[in-house]
């Protein structure tokens, strides 16, 4: 089983649109957790770190669900420049390692 | 802040040849650094965590005499592919965790541009 797994999608919705990503965690011991997204042939930019509380900056909205090992981003209001696609990503200390999902590619039409 | 830099940015070589390239951290000190390789819409594959002073980390199944990494210094680290083929053509990327974690980053990592290797 993979450390960490995404829908590879893609999620085509139009603009303004809201658009939701799960991504899961096989290992409990994984202890941070973050959302990049990464353009094509670029490389990973961090979009938000994901806090046990869940946090919000503008249209994006992250959360952690550590009893079902899950996080989710939320995007509201769906833009063009959100066309991307977008990394979970995973750190367990003890290995001090950075788990990637396959990535979730996300398309917003005008 | 927390930016990274690559050097170079693309490089087209011939079979045999080696290729050095550098990723620097230019506004902080990283300890550590790593690399990774990324293949057409695939995620990326951790190579590599590169440890300043000490000896890279290799994942299994990569070459350490392929892949020469040296951590000299707190903000900067060179991945070397040595004898270069056609299958090594990839997009090499590093990333670096700033020390002392700046304010509010935790342990986020930062990503160099990368760096497109032809090998022809």
């Amino acid at each position: 089983r993979k450390e960490v797994e995404q829908d590879p999608g893609p999620f085509n919705v139009p603009e303004g649109a809201t658009v939701a990503f799960n991504c899961t965690y096989s290992n409990s011991a994984s202890q941070s957790f973050f959302w990049y997204r990464q353009d094509c042939r670029k490389e990973p930019k961090l979009l938000m770190s994901v806090y046990s509380s869940g946090n919000e900056d503008g249209r994006f909205t992250a959360q952690l669900n550590r009893a079902s090992q899950y996080i989710s981003l939320l995007i509201r209001d769906s833009k063009l420049s959100d066309s991307a696609t977008y990394l979970c990503v995973v750190l367990r200390y003890n290995f001090n390692k950075f788990y990637f999902g396959s990535g979730t590619k996300l398309n917003v039409k005008p | 802040g927390a930016v990274v830099s690559q050097h170079p940015s693309r490089v087209i070589c011939k079979s045999g040849t080696s290729v050095k390239i550098e990723c620097r951290s230019l506004d902080f000190q990283a300890t550590t650094m790593f690399w990774y390789r990324q293949f057409p819409k695939k995620s990326l594959m951790l190579m590599a965590t590169s440890n300043e002073g000490s000896k890279a980390t290799y994942e299994q199944g990569v070459e350490k005499d392929k892949f020469l990494i040296n951590h000299a210094s707190l903000t900067l680290s060179t991945l070397t592919v040595t004898s270069a083929h056609p299958e090594d053509s990839s997009f090499y990327i590093c990333s670096a965790i700033p020390f002392p974690p700046s304010s509010g980053s935790g342990n986020e990592q930062f990503f160099g541009p990368g760096t497109r290797l032809t090998v022809l």
